[in-house]
């Protein structure tokens, strides 16, 4: 069964770096997302990714973040200058179409983000 | 603003039984709600998607059902199995967004 491919699956970085977390699609999927999930919390929403331009983005998702697709087929989370309160479970996640329109998301295994 | 919550936060039963999950949320205009299964440190995997229009979707021992007028969604597991201990969350998309609003979750363990 096809897969979401995320790395690095865990990644230390000091407070300051900057980190890039990476993301293979499903080879027929066109709308991307980013989530996080900071330990014991909910799953939160970062931003949605369709046409190789934002569509959504929470109020999480700051002018330290970004979001590409360099090579029409990676699809890319860079945080600019980590924070301590960066340190998270972040998945990428892809889709056929729309959340909305009943289409089913698939999730990555995540990469474990620790800032120190 | 969208809100989900789910109870209990945890469960333990004894192999065999059934059980059911619940999720509420705070808007009834939902599009869809969405059931996931996530394992200790792994990415979440759909189980069930239900539209507004339904009031029920089954998939296997799982039967997952959803009255939107009182803002709440039940996953019914029958025979649960040792395999089936994960944690369970519910999704609703906000409004007319792309943006999925999860509960925390309700972590079963079946014990063998």
């Amino acid at each position: 069964e096809p897969e979401v491919t995320q790395t690095p699956s865990h990644q230390v970085t000091q407070m300051g770096q900057e980190v890039i977390l990476r993301c293979v699609p499903i080879s027929n999927h066109l709308y991307f997302y980013w989530y996080r999930q900071i330990l014991g919390q909910k799953v939160e929403f970062l931003v949605s990714f369709y046409n190789n331009e934002i569509s959504e983005k929470s109020e999480i998702f700051d002018d330290q973040f970004s979001v590409e697709r360099p090579d029409g087929s990676n699809f890319t989370l860079k945080i600019r200058s980590t924070k301590l309160e960066d340190s998270a479970m972040y998945f990428c996640a892809t889709g056929t179409g729309v959340v909305r329109g009943g289409n089913t998301i698939y999730f990555g295994e995540g990469s474990w983000l620790t800032v120190v | 603003k969208q809100e989900v919550t789910q109870i209990p936060a945890a469960l333990s039963v004894p192999e065999g039984e059934n059980l059911v999950l619940n999720c509420s949320f705070t808007d009834s205009a939902i599009y869809n709600l969405q059931w996931f299964r996530q394992d200790p440190g792994k990415g979440l995997t759909s189980l069930l998607l239900i539209q507004s229009s339904q009031r029920e979707q089954t998939s296997g021992r799982l039967n997952a059902s959803l009255d939107k007028s009182s803002g709440r969604s039940t996953l019914y597991i029958a025979a649960s199995q040792p395999g089936d201990s994960a944690t369970y969350l519910c999704a609703v998309p906000e409004g007319g967004s792309e943006k999925l609003v999860f509960g925390k979750g309700t972590k079963l363990t079946v014990n063998p």
